[in-house]
């Protein structure tokens, strides 16, 4: 057990809808990382917040947002889904700003838009 | 722009025939090379953290190395345990991570 947890595991939904990601980090870490992992395109990057704050951000869509929250956790949001949206997303957390630390992976979201 | 790449996609190995699984990495200023173990359906789980070339790391069966321009995931005597997808990642200097697409192994009994 990595420490992380997200909810919900699974997530079914249509196209055009908007969902909510939600994870808690591990207890106290300040960093939240969020990756969409896809069969074709491997763990991509989306975004990291640092206590708060955005830190980096990466191949993430207009349509896709995301917060950290007063007390660490994090919710990515994401809105006017497609079928392309359909992947696993994982949170990981770190206790680093700089992220030269390991990070620590929860056991993801399947997402699957229909 | 950082670049990380794996080979082979796919190993499928007899249990004790040992192996290597390479990661290679184009990035400017290296921080840290990363090996992680990710079983289906759930996160990857960290393995190894390497951060100079001639570092090398152990665990159980498992054994990193580096150098300056690839790593390589050396396993010895493979049991079934161990088939997972073994993914690799690089950081710069003030960057976030990049992976590699993987490598999916499989340890027959």
């Amino acid at each position: 057990d990595s420490g992380v947890t997200q909810t919900p595991k699974h997530l079914i939904t249509a196209t055009g809808q908007r969902v909510t990601l939600r994870c808690s980090p591990r207890s106290g870490d300040l960093s939240v990382y969020w990756y969409q992992q896809s069969l074709d395109q491997g763990l991509q990057f989306l975004i990291q917040y640092y206590n708060g704050e955005e830190r980096a951000k990466g191949n993430i869509l207009e349509r896709f947002s995301a917060q950290q929250f007063p007390d660490l956790h994090s919710e990515l949001n994401l809105s006017s889904l497609e079928l392309g949206d359909s992947a696993l997303y994982f949170c990981a957390s770190s206790g680093d700003r700089a992220a030269n630390e390991k990070l620590f992976f929860g056991s993801g979201t399947q997402l699957s838009v229909l | 722009e950082d670049q990380v790449t794996q080979s082979p996609e796919a190993l499928r190995l007899q249990e004790g025939e040992s192996s290597s699984l390479n990661c290679s990495y184009t990035v400017s200023g290296l921080r840290g090379l990363f090996w992680y173990r990710q079983d289906p359906g759930k996160g990857p789980e960290f393995l190894f953290t390497l951060y100079s070339a001639g570092e090398e790391k152990e665990k159980e069966r498992l054994k990193a190395t580096l150098t300056k321009k690839e790593s390589f995931l050396h396993i010895t005597a493979p049991k079934p345990e161990d088939s997972a997808t073994y993914l690799c990642a690089v950081q710069a200097h003030g960057q976030n991570f990049v992976f590699g697409p993987g490598t999916r192994l499989s340890v027959l009994p």
